[in-house]
């Protein structure tokens, strides 16, 4: 299984550029790599995903060295909102068990 | 609403009673995943259906841990003779490739 490591915690001032970076050295040719944020008492909530490159949407990019063995999830401007649990995952939504979550990325955003 | 649903939101069991919670997925998708998740860590695989067919199951899944799709659209997961250690978020999925999960039901056992 592809096992990811990420920070424990992020601290950061509201209006900066945030960077998570996930190791993946595992991963397999086939996995898409996917992160997710969490708030407290909800499931985790779909930001991003991606194969190699670069990819971007309306709330965050990914980036992902050629090699694919990590990715980091940039958040930019965050605000307070976006105090939550950042998890990256690994794996094929085809091969469920390979989906494993680990302890993720604790982000706290203050004034 | 067209997302992933979960009943109940929060149950309140007694040791050794059984629960059954309910997962109605997006209604295009598939694939239905439970999750388990206790305070501070990341949720874990339990069991993965196809359409009706339980594909995977996490050892995580004991025998007093069952879930069914029968008819490959909700699903129920139910735990018999319920334990302290039971008591934790179950959290529901659905995916075409992407995973949407629902709201989670918080157990607790006292």
């Amino acid at each position: 299984l592809a096992k990811t490591t990420q920070p424990i915690s992020m601290d950061s001032y509201e209006g900066q550029e945030v960077n998570i970076t996930c190791s993946h050295n595992n991963i397999a040719t086939n996995d898409y790599i996917t992160w997710y944020q969490q708030f407290p008492s909800q499931g985790p909530r779909f930001i991003i995903q991606g194969y190699k490159t670069k990819v971007t949407n309306e709330v965050a990019s990914l980036f992902i060295p050629a090699d694919r063995k990590s990715s980091t999830l940039s958040l930019p401007r965050v605000s307070l909102s976006d105090t939550a649990v950042y998890y990256c995952l690994v794996g094929d939504a085809g091969t469920a068990s390979k989906l494993t979550f680990g302890t993720g990325t604790r982000l706290q955003v203050t004034l | 609403d067209t997302g992933v649903s979960q009943n109940p939101r929060h149950k309140i069991t007694k040791r050794g009673q059984n629960v059954t919670f309910r997962c109605d997925p997006i209604s295009e998708h598939n694939r239905l995943y439970w999750y388990r998740q206790t305070l501070g860590q990341g949720p874990e695989f339990l069991t993965y259906f196809q359409n009706e067919a339980q594909l995977e199951k996490s050892r995580l899944l004991s025998d007093r841990f069952s879930a069914e799709r029968p008819k490959g659209s909700f699903s129920t997961l139910e735990i018999q003779r319920t334990e302290q250690g039971d008591s934790a978020m179950y959290l529901c999925a659905s995916s075409n490739e992407k995973l949407f999960f629902g709201s989670g039901t918080q157990l607790s056992v006292l």
